[in-house]
């Protein structure tokens, strides 16, 4: 079956750096997402992962494991912003480019 | 902005009553996705366009139908609502890149 799993709500402090995790196990796999989520918004993407290895941009970093079906997103120097929702997804290689979606990770920075 | 709306952008309605969901894109996109999004199960994909007059179902595509008679417009259709339907429901086309996805704002909609 399809699955992604993340945890549910993590709280941070503001400046420090936060790492929100993703496991994944999908009948194929053709990239992963990361994609930010305010409240009350449409979500936004953040990094795309297809290779083994960590990717950076700027404040935000993400790596990718294939053989674990493993996947991480890092958040560095932590602003109020950064509340928001994470979603973690994953490109099954099927027909139509589709991506599945993990139910995301609440993210609370606090003063 | 890859210049996407969504409308209506809030609606309630009744069980038993249809109800249409327009997508519209300015920027010529061949795909075009509809999901629906819920506390607990995150998005999940409804039913996709790969061109005009080409759909193909999502994950959750009981319930609903959808239709692209042009390229800029993708419109999901409910034939008869149910209380079940009730979700945020987000419409996204397949980047220039061909990886990452771009939202619409979303169409809040109730079923009483």
């Amino acid at each position: 079956g399809q699955n992604i799993d993340q945890p549910t709500e993590m709280t941070a402090t503001e400046g420090a750096i936060v790492q929100i995790n993703c496991t994944y196990q999908t009948s194929g796999f053709n990239g992963l997402f990361w994609y930010q989520q305010h409240a009350g918004e449409a979500p936004t993407f953040l990094s795309y992962n297809v290779l083994d290895g960590l990717e950076e941009k700027g404040r935000f970093s993400s790596f990718l494991s294939r053989s674990k079906g493993y996947s991480y997103l890092l958040l560095k120097e932590l602003q109020m912003k950064d509340s928001a929702s994470y979603l973690c997804a994953v490109r099954d290689g099927t027909g139509g480019f589709k991506t599945i979606f993990g139910a995301g990770t609440r993210l609370f920075v606090k003063a | 902005d890859a210049g996407i709306t969504q409308s209506p952008r809030h609606k309630v309605t009744e069980t038993g009553t249809p109800v249409t969901l327009r997508c519209h894109q300015t920027e010529n996109h061949r795909y075009m996705y509809w999901y629906r999004q819920d506390p607990g199960h995150g998005l999940r994909l409804i039913h996709y366009s790969y061109g005009v007059k080409d759909t193909d179902k999502g994950e959750v595509s009981d319930g609903y139908s959808v239709s692209r008679s042009k390229t800029e417009d993708f419109l999901l259709t409910l034939e008869s609502a149910t209380s079940s339907q009730t979700s945020v429901y987000f419409c996204a086309i397949r980047g220039e890149q061909g990886n990452e996805q771009y939202f619409g704002p979303g169409t809040r909609l109730t079923v009483t």
